[in-house]
């Protein structure tokens, strides 16, 4: 069982709300990930971080940022959620890059109304 | 471009049958491909991983397979269970860039019936 967490695990917020969706991970990783993944699509990558106070863009242009002040932590924020930005988020984390294993978080569904 | 198409897109079998999935990638170049495990509403888990040199791995009632030269993939479910039914997604990366950037496929969805 990977040591990497998600909250909330379900959202439904109304649209220009400000939300922050939470990943943590234990395992003391450098590398964390943010992916979007719509139903019976495959993963997108939106954000990835090398470690502390790096943060880069992914393949999938994103309105959200990113920060990653510990290296435990790094949270996603919308600055004001509209309907298209409903969708699955998935953090993951890895000990390196290419053939190390990603570990996923539980995943947080993101309902914007 | 690189791409990783999966069929079937969707597959229900009887509990206890045995199943294949199916992996075709053009990703190159070509650093290892895993096999993960999406339960509904949960995050992927990893079931194999295999390099260049790999033929094939085994994960208990998992056997995936690699041929490198047709680049294709295929996992092999043994004597289905209830719990097998989940999303199967097939991920490649690459070694061209210092990401070592995942591919991923859409996975087939397995539903097994009792």
């Amino acid at each position: 069982e990977a040591d990497i967490y998600q909250t909330p695990r379900y959202l439904v917020i109304g649209t220009g709300k400000k939300i922050t969706l939470e990943c943590s991970q234990t395992m003391g990783h450098d590398k964390m990930y943010w992916y979007q993944q719509d139903p019976g699509m495959e993963l997108h990558l939106i954000h990835y971080s090398y470690g502390v106070n790096s943060t880069e863009k992914g393949d999938l242009s994103s309105e959200s940022t990113v920060s990653r002040i510990r290296t435990e932590h790094f949270p996603l924020t919308l600055e004001s959620a509209r309907p298209s930005h409903t969708s699955q988020y998935l953090c993951a984390s890895s000990h390196g890059h290419g053939s190390y294993e990603q570990y996923f978080g539980p995943g947080t569904r993101l309902t914007v109304t | 471009k690189n791409q990783v198409e999966q069929s079937p897109q969707s597959l229900i079998i009887l509990e206890g049958k045995n199943c294949t999935l199916q992996c075709n990638y053009t990703v190159s170049p070509f650093s290892n491909l895993r096999w993960y495990k999406q339960d509904t509403g949960r995050g992927p888990v990893s079931l194999t991983i295999m390099t260049f040199s790999e033929n094939t791995k085994s994960n208990g009632r998992y056997t995936a397979t690699l041929d490198a030269d047709t680049k294709q993939s295929s996992l092999h479910i043994t004597a289905s269970q209830l719990s097998d039914s989940a999303s199967y997604i097939c991920v490649v990366s690459d070694r061209g860039s210092t990401l070592g950037r995942l591919y991923f496929g859409r996975g087939t969805q397995l539903t097994v019936w009792p």
